[in-house]
């Protein structure tokens, strides 16, 4: 996971709570990307960007909000938080060049649980 | 958008015996990742394919990408304790960088 760091790597939030996610990755990549994982769901898209000032839509956008507003970080915001957002979220950066020929970096996780 | 489908969802094998994954893209596959997850823990990359008939090898797992098929598989020979975890694949289909990842194959490797 060399590269791309998050923060916090466990949290416990009550509902209604907001809360940041850090991500950081210092490859210099254009992509970034939030990804939560579930029991039997896999890893699931949020948002995704794919430069400072671009992001857009995964496939579970809801309740989340992301920003880029430099190349290096990709926070992810949690306004109101639900027991529904209890998860693993991984963040995630790759390289944007030759198409599919890019490894993606992967943080390290972070557990979070609302109650 | 792209989906990838992993069989079989779960997989118990006996030390010593072959085993394969398979991941089905529904759309064209431009690269086919592999990645690796302890119950717990982060994501560790195993290999990358690119092209179709691309085959690729790390200690005793071996994954191929068959690009008309749209599939790729991932081969673990004499498998061990060492190799239970869970499974993913992912892939670039789109034109936007979307990377979409299947649901993962759970291995037990009992001794």
């Amino acid at each position: 996971n060399a590269g791309v760091t998050q923060t916090p790597k466990f949290q416990v939030l009550k509902t209604g709570q907001s809360m940041t996610l850090q991500c950081a990755q210092d490859m210099n990549h254009e992509y970034m990307s939030w990804y939560r994982q579930d029991p039997g769901m896999g890893l699931r898209l949020i948002h995704y960007s794919v430069g400072a000032g671009i992001t857009d839509q995964g496939e579970v956008p809801n309740g989340y909000n992301v920003s880029r507003s430099t190349t290096e970080d990709f926070p992810l915001r949690l306004l109101s938080a639900a027991p529904s957002q209890t998860s693993v979220y991984f963040c995630a950066s790759m390289g944007v060049g030759a198409r599919g020929g890019n490894t993606i970096y992967f943080g390290e996780g972070s557990w979070l649980t609302v109650v | 958008s792209q989906e990838l489908e992993q069989s079989p969802q779960s997989l118990i094998v006996q030390e010593g015996k072959n085993l394969t994954i398979n991941c089905t893209s529904s759309k064209t596959l431009y690269g086919l990742y592999w990645y690796k997850q302890k119950y717990g823990e982060g994501l560790i990359f195993l290999m990358m394919l690119q092209k179709g008939g691309e085959e690729k090898s790390h200690e005793k797992i071996t994954a191929k990408l068959d690009e008309k098929k749209q599939q790729s598989s991932l081969h673990i020979t004499a498998s061990q304790p060492s190799h239970a975890g869970i499974y993913l694949c992912g892939a670039d289909g789109g034109s936007n960088y979307k990377l979409t990842f299947g649901k993962g194959t759970l291995l037990t490797v009992n001794p």
